[in-house]
């Protein structure tokens, strides 16, 4: 069974520090590979999303990165901002999974405060 | 123009009552897809719609659990018998190509329906 997991689960920055998130899958055969972010209460919102053949995307202050040899991906948020705190969500779409391909495998997430 | 709808956005049951979660999405998406998500949990696939036709419903946790989308645009989530392991965030997911198209299709998700079951 394909396991997405994120570390850390949560942290906490001062504003303007560039920091990393990980995500970790345990079968490489994706489809895509995708960050969205979650605000409390509401849904979730698509940031960035790495195509299998694809190695970074970038967005604004994003850019996120995928090596599906070694089974993983990071989301570089450069000089963060208070508006930045929500949840960020990694998730794939697999080729082995069975069932609808475009279906999502999603990661715990990873809680992020940026302190003003 | 609009994002995916979902109505209720709160519904509190009482154990053993039946429920519908209403989804609208994006007008004209072919794909149309529900999770579930426990508090402190990344969303979990529960089934998947092309237009009218559920092509995967391996997520659905058990035989309480029914979804349709007649016409190929709303959809409802309808849990039967509802349990305490039932409360979760719904949350519906619409994209605008088919199951075709997993490479570069952007998953719009809606706000969700908080559900608690008493």
């Amino acid at each position: 069974k394909q396991e997405v997991t994120q570390i850390p689960a949560a942290l906490s920055v001062p504003e303007g520090e560039n920091l990393v998130l990980n995500c970790s899958f345990t079968d490489s055969a994706i489809y895509n590979l995708q960050w969205f972010r979650q605000d409390p209460g509401k849904g979730l919102t698509s940031l960035l999303l790495i195509q299998s053949s694809q190695r970074e995307q970038t967005s604004g202050r994003l850019n996120a990165s995928l090596d599906k040899s070694s089974g993983r991906s990071t989301l570089y948020i450069a000089a963060s901002q208070p508006g930045d705190s929500a949840t960020y969500l990694c998730a794939a779409s697999l080729m082995n999974y069975g069932g609808a391909t475009n279906k999502l495998i999603f990661g715990t997430g990873t809680l992020l405060a940026v302190q003003p | 123009g609009a994002g995916v709808s979902q109505s209720p956005r709160y519904k509190v049951a009482k154990r053993g009552q039946d429920v519908a979660l209403r989804c609208d999405p994006i007008s004209g998406h072919v794909s149309l897809f529900w999770y579930q998500q426990a508090l402190g949990q990344g969303p979990e696939f529960l089934t998947y719609f092309q237009n009218e036709a559920q092509l995967d419903k391996s997520g659905l946790p058990s035989d309480r659990f029914f979804a349709e989308r007649p016409e190929g645009s709303v959809s409802t989530l309808k849990i039967q018998r509802t349990q305490q392991e039932d409360s979760a965030v719904y949350l519906c997911a619409s994209s605008p190509h088919g199951d075709s198209f997993p490479s570069t299709d952007t998953q719009y998700f809606g706000p969700g329906t908080r559900l608690t079951v008493l």
